[in-house]
């Protein structure tokens, strides 16, 4: 069965600090989708990043950074210099054919 | 460039009324569409998703149901809205499976 965990509920640092959000999944397709997105405090989900299953390269984006490493299971999410606006409940997904597992979500909280 | 818009953003309804949310995506032709719920303080559910006009998979047996009368219009209704029935509502589309998952605004439904 295909599932996402999300073993942090909630993280609270002080901006400038370095954050990583973790994430572990299983699913027995050979052929799947990661992916992560942000939710603000509006309720919108907002798309980050998307990844198949055989780019195992790491992907940076300004101050954040994903480390998919598929011996672990584990699609990690890393926010250098963590700004006020990063706050939000960040959500990783796992594509199963056509739809999209979540995990229950890592709220952030960036103390100013 | 393709948008997708629901309505309406917030609702409050008494207990035993119906419900109709719905959901259009603009800019693209036969999209996936997919309704989600995320109750208070609680993680993504997919309710239903569609591959193309008439053809609704439920995922969670409710007193919900989806309709598709047209290729880019999805409909979420509900002859009779229960208290668990309260929660946010996110309509949602992709290109093809295992593309990325776009989301609308989302709608806050409360029912008293």
């Amino acid at each position: 069965a295909q599932k996402v965990t999300q073993a942090q509920t909630e993280i609270s640092v002080v901006e400038k600090e370095d954050v990583t959000l973790d994430c572990v999944y299983e699913t027995r397709d050979t052929t799947y989708y990661l992916f992560w997105y942000k939710q603000p405090p509006s309720g919108e989900l907002v798309f980050l990043i998307r990844r198949n299953s055989f780019d195992e390269q790491n992907e940076i984006s300004g101050r954040y950074s994903w480390n998919f490493q598929k011996s672990t299971s584990s699609f990690n999410f890393t926010i250098t210099a963590s700004q006020v606006v990063d706050s939000a409940v960040y959500f990783c997904a796992l594509i199963n054919t056509d739809k999209l597992i979540f995990g229950t979500g890592t709220r952030l909280q960036v103390f100013p | 460039s393709q948008t997708i818009h629901q309505w309406p953003a917030t609702l409050v309804q008494p207990v035993g009324s119906p419900l109709s949310l719905e959901c259009t995506v603009e800019g693209t032709s036969n999209p996936n569409l997919y309704w989600y719920r995320q109750a208070a303080g609680r993680g993504l559910q997919l309710l239903f998703y569609s591959v193309g006009i008439g053809q609704i998979s439920s995922e969670v047996p409710q007193n919900l149901s989806a309709s598709r009368p047209q290729d880019r219009q999805f409909i979420l209704s509900s002859k009779k809205l229960l208290l668990s029935d309260s929660g946010f509502y996110l309509c949602a589309w992709s290109m093809t499976s295992g593309n990325t998952i776009y989301f609308g605004e989302g709608s806050w439904l409360t029912v008293v």
